[in-house]
């Protein structure tokens, strides 16, 4: 089954707003990872977590280990934010992050 | 700021044929994944490692096999390709502790 689910699977977003996405996850995560991979398909690092949270910028990023999920809140939306969301999440002892399904962000002028 | 990278960058096999794809990483990491990725899916761990000589399989390792003969290089190997392997594969590489992962560019396999 999923180990890391992710939702919404998709988002449209009007420039300027803000919104949530969220990972829940089956196994006890320790840590967790976001990514963004842009329309050429390249995976950009955007957060490394631990329990606690983590802001860069307009993007902030909570991780909650005992109720297993993960947020990532993006404030005043622009252009250049549009691609698609990844988390994956790693247990301890078993160093290879498992990666949800994504979600698909697009922001409109 | 870490540097993978992967080739071929594309690639198209027959079926039955054997594709080795390869990864190479000059950050003395220890940690080196693949995945691929196919539409509705997101990434999915085929094998890992944790250095040299060492692999692991992770949740998709059938039909694939995988070398790391050294710390900087990491392949992927498929014996006998079928179609149903046409994907878009993506090594990773990362240190063994809290540090995040650093992805290739990819490579698009395309298998006839």
């Amino acid at each position: 089954g999923d180990k890391v689910k992710q939702s919404p699977s998709a988002l449209s977003l009007q420039e300027g707003t803000n919104s949530a996405l969220r990972c829940n996850f089956s196994i006890a995560a320790t840590t967790v990872q976001w990514f963004l991979q842009n329309p050429r398909g390249s995976l950009i690092n955007l957060f490394y977590l631990v329990p606690g949270t983590k802001e860069n910028g307009r993007l902030k990023s909570a991780f909650d280990s005992k109720e297993s999920y993960s947020t990532l809140h993006i404030r005043d939306a622009q252009l250049e934010d549009s691609g698609t969301y990844f988390c994956a999440a790693e247990r301890n002892n078993n160093n290879a992050p498992r990666f949800g399904a994504g979600t698909k962000l697009s922001v409109k002028p | 700021e870490a540097a993978v990278t992967q080739s071929p960058r594309n690639k198209v096999a027959v079926t039955g044929g054997k594709v080795t794809l390869s990864c190479n990483q000059t950050n003395n990491h220890n940690n080196m994944y693949w995945y691929r990725q196919d539409t509705g899916h997101g990434l999915r761990l085929i094998h890992y490692s944790y250095g040299a000589g060492s692999t692991e399989k992770g949740d998709i390792p059938d039909g694939y096999k995988a070398s790391r003969p050294s710390q900087e290089n990491f392949s992927l190997i498929l014996e006998l390709a079928t179609p149903s392997q046409t994907s878009v594969y993506f090594c990773a590489s990362g240190v063994r502790g809290p540090d995040t992962q650093y992805f290739g560019p990819g490579t698009r396999l395309l298998v006839l």
